[in-house]
């Protein structure tokens, strides 16, 4: 089955600096790729995704690139403010004939931001 | 915009209780997902259910049970709870008929087995 892996475990930056999280994947077959941001006491919440016919992707302040021959991903944010504090998950999956798979997490990794 | 309801929100049982959460995902979502977590974990897949009709299973013990309802609400059944059960339970939902691959996450269930 998928196995997601993700580094750094946890990472503290400075306020106005840039974090990457980097994830590796080990299904070939995965071709969705989320990532979700946890605050303490919430639910995971989408604030990205690819697709695996995309190479990168950017939505203001936050953007993922996707290497599918090293089956690496990476989550980049930039002008990080102490509300990005949180866990960070990448996670995997695939369809065959649905898009009903169920979602592989990566085990998180705990960003503070430091005012 | 509506999102994705749980309840409970805490529930506290004893070992050898039953118990029962509930899920209402995101009005017209055809598709509900249960995960669990534990304290300083990634969430670990349960069960899925599209259409009412189960669609994968994952590290689900044989004493836990799920379905999903006509109204597309789903219920988690859990019993002779133990200790290590004791953890954050969430359901996700999403729109599969349509193609659509996001999973949008409920706050989560935490239960407390004592």
């Amino acid at each position: 089955g998928e196995n997601v892996e993700q580094h750094p475990s946890t990472l503290s930056v400075q306020e106005g600096d840039s974090a990457v999280i980097k994830c590796t994947y080990s299904d070939s077959a995965s071709n969705y790729f989320p990532w979700y941001k946890q605050e303490l006491g919430k639910g995971p919440q989408l604030i990205i995704d690819i697709r695996s016919n995309v190479g990168e992707k950017k939505d203001q302040r936050i953007a993922v690139t996707l290497n599918k021959t090293a089956k690496h991903f990476s989550l980049h944010i930039t002008e990080t403010q102490p509300e990005d504090s949180a866990v960070y998950f990448c996670a995997a999956t695939k369809s065959m004939r649905t898009s009903y798979d169920k979602v592989i997490f990566g085990p998180g990794t705990s960003l503070s931001v430091i005012p | 915009a509506a999102g994705v309801i749980q309840s409970p929100r805490h529930l506290i049982k004893e070992k050898r209780e039953t118990a029962t959460l509930k899920c209402y995902p995101i009005p017209r979502h055809d598709t509900v997902y249960w995960y669990q977590q534990g304290p300083g974990q990634d969430p670990q897949f349960l069960i899925s259910f599209y259409e009412k009709m189960q669609s994968d299973k994952g590290s689900i013990p044989d004493r836990f049970s799920a379905q999903q309802f006509s109204d597309y609400h789903s219920e988690l059944n859990m019993s002779s709870l133990e200790l290590g059960d004791s953890a954050l339970y969430f359901c996700a939902s999403s729109l599969a008929r349509r193609g659509l691959r996001e999973q949008y996450f409920g706050p989560g269930t935490r239960l407390t087995v004592t």
